[in-house]
């Protein structure tokens, strides 16, 4: 069974500019998480969605920040308008009822 | 506040020696805990699971020990073998939500 997908795989661009971030969770799953790592902060939760409503968007940063779910197999993570400091791995993960979390390969995203 | 810390950035041990990798928390609201592997640019793999009303899960090589009372718990590899090679995380639940540890990279030499 295929995991969870991301992509792209790798962004770079230009400060301000808007960056979409996609996601195909496990099929079957009914939890979605989206997190961010970085050197400084570690792996940190952003937000998250039980069949496809947001739980819980605590942990995102600021209002540049949007996550949708609009159907079981997809998820995007927005930044509008990027910074440098967005720079870092995104990752997305699965699970079906607090089972453990499936994480994709993630997206590394540079911001000039 | 860091409720789950990894104190040690990094460990290094022989090829069939033991390898433990400590972790410590602060919510007691956690009832689970997890170790997730990690190579480099890939995500995260699960790797064994502990609920808090054990002290011991045990998965082939691989063994998770919980002291509640030290907040405290760790993950033994033994024997060790080259392919254990990773970053380790260690993660706390109390819900759907996991928070984890900033991680300790491993490298077991040959």
């Amino acid at each position: 069974d295929a995991g969870v997908i991301q992509s792209p795989r790798h962004e770079v661009t230009e400060m301000g500019q808007e960056v979409t971030l996609r996601c195909k969770p496990i099929s079957g799953h009914d939890y979605l998480f989206w997190y961010r790592q970085t050197m400084m902060r570690g792996l940190e939760l952003l937000i998250y969605f039980n069949n496809n409503v947001p739980i819980d968007d605590s942990g995102m940063p600021e209002d540049r920040f949007s996550a949708k779910m609009p159907n079981a197999s997809f998820s995007t993570l927005k930044i509008q308008p990027s910074e440098p400091r967005d720079s870092a791995v995104y990752f997305c993960a699965s699970t079906w009822d607090r089972g453990p979390q499936h994480f994709g390969d993630g997206t590394r995203l540079s911001i000039l | 506040d860091q409720q789950v810390k990894q104190n040690s950035p990094s460990l290094s041990v022989q090829e069939g020696r033991i390898s433990i990798l400590n972790c410590d928390y602060t919510n007691s609201m956690f009832d689970y805990f997890l170790w997730y592997k990690k190579y480099p640019a890939e995500g995260p793999t699960f790797l064994i699971s502990i609920s808090s009303i054990k002290d011991k899960n045990e998965d082939g090589r691989f063994t998770v020990f919980l002291n509640k009372s030290a907040k405290h718990l760790s993950l033994h590899i033994v024997p060790s073998q080259p392919g254990d090679s990773a970053v380790y995380f260690c993660a706390g639940g109390g819900s759907e939500k996991l928070v984890f540890g900033k991680g300790t990279k491993l490298t077991v030499n040959p």
